[in-house]
């Protein structure tokens, strides 16, 4: 979905670097997740927003902060990564009137060597 | 706790074959199902979702699928597969007596042959 955007595509980094997701939309909604997905694996929740107040854990949310530092915007951080952290993830978005319908960024391709 | 199976890691129709994409869920309350769609080097699209009603729910491109209370599962169909149907498949749950979030299954790769 062209509204939800992910920067960078693609990125390279080594093990105890900290790096930053980040995942803009513009499709109004005040809800955003971010998943990472492994092969055979699906999709795992790592952090989700309500609003901006609202910050909640997910399924895998240790190594992995987050900040939602305005409705369109919610940035995913790795405070110091580690090879098991390669993964693709994505941002998504959904409405409060129908949360379950979400609305998928590109992906980011994180390698960590 | 919710889960979802889809037992198939993979799965291969022919072109103008009809298709099924398996998935089975455990919640201790009712369901809300979902089936999305992974085409490469992109992120997920919602195809369709069950919520109350009819236990026959039509989707985009075609698709359909069956919420099925007894067997608890909830199989993705289409008659006449194409080969651009070829994608990552997808069944989510939710739990509406006690979950906030979707559970994603580990997906379907279903691959059209021509």
């Amino acid at each position: 979905d062209a509204d939800v955007t992910q920067t960078p595509r693609n990125r390279i980094t080594k093990t105890g670097k900290r790096i930053m997701l980040e995942c803009s939309q513009t499709k109004g909604h005040d809800r955003m997740y971010w998943y990472r997905q492994d092969p055979g694996l699906g999709l795992r929740l790592i952090y989700y927003s309500f609003d901006v107040k609202d910050i909640n854990k997910g399924e895998i949310s240790d190594g992995y902060s987050v900040s939602r530092q305005a409705q369109a915007k919610f940035s995913l951080s790795l405070e110091s990564a580690i090879p098991n952290q390669t993964a693709l993830y994505f941002c998504a978005t959904s409405d409060q009137g129908d949360r379950e319908t979400q609305y998928f960024g590109p992906g980011t391709r994180l390698l960590v060597l | 706790a919710q889960s979802v199976a889809q037992p198939e890691d993979q799965v291969n129709v022919a072109e103008g074959n009809p298709l099924t994409v398996k998935c089975t869920y455990s919640v201790s309350g009712n369901p809300y199902l979902f089936w999305y769609v992974q085409y490469p080097n992109r992120g997920l699209q919602f195809l369709l979702k069950y919520i109350t009603g009819d236990n026959l729910v039509k989707g985009s491109y075609g698709f359909e699928a069956e919420f099925n209370k007894s067997q608890t599962s909830f199989h993705l169909k289409k008659p006449s597969a194409l080969v651009s149907d070829s994608a990552l498949y997808f069944c989510a749950v939710r739990d509406i007596g006690s979950a906030r979030q979707l559970t994603f299954g580990s997906g379907t790769q279903l691959t059209v042959l021509p």
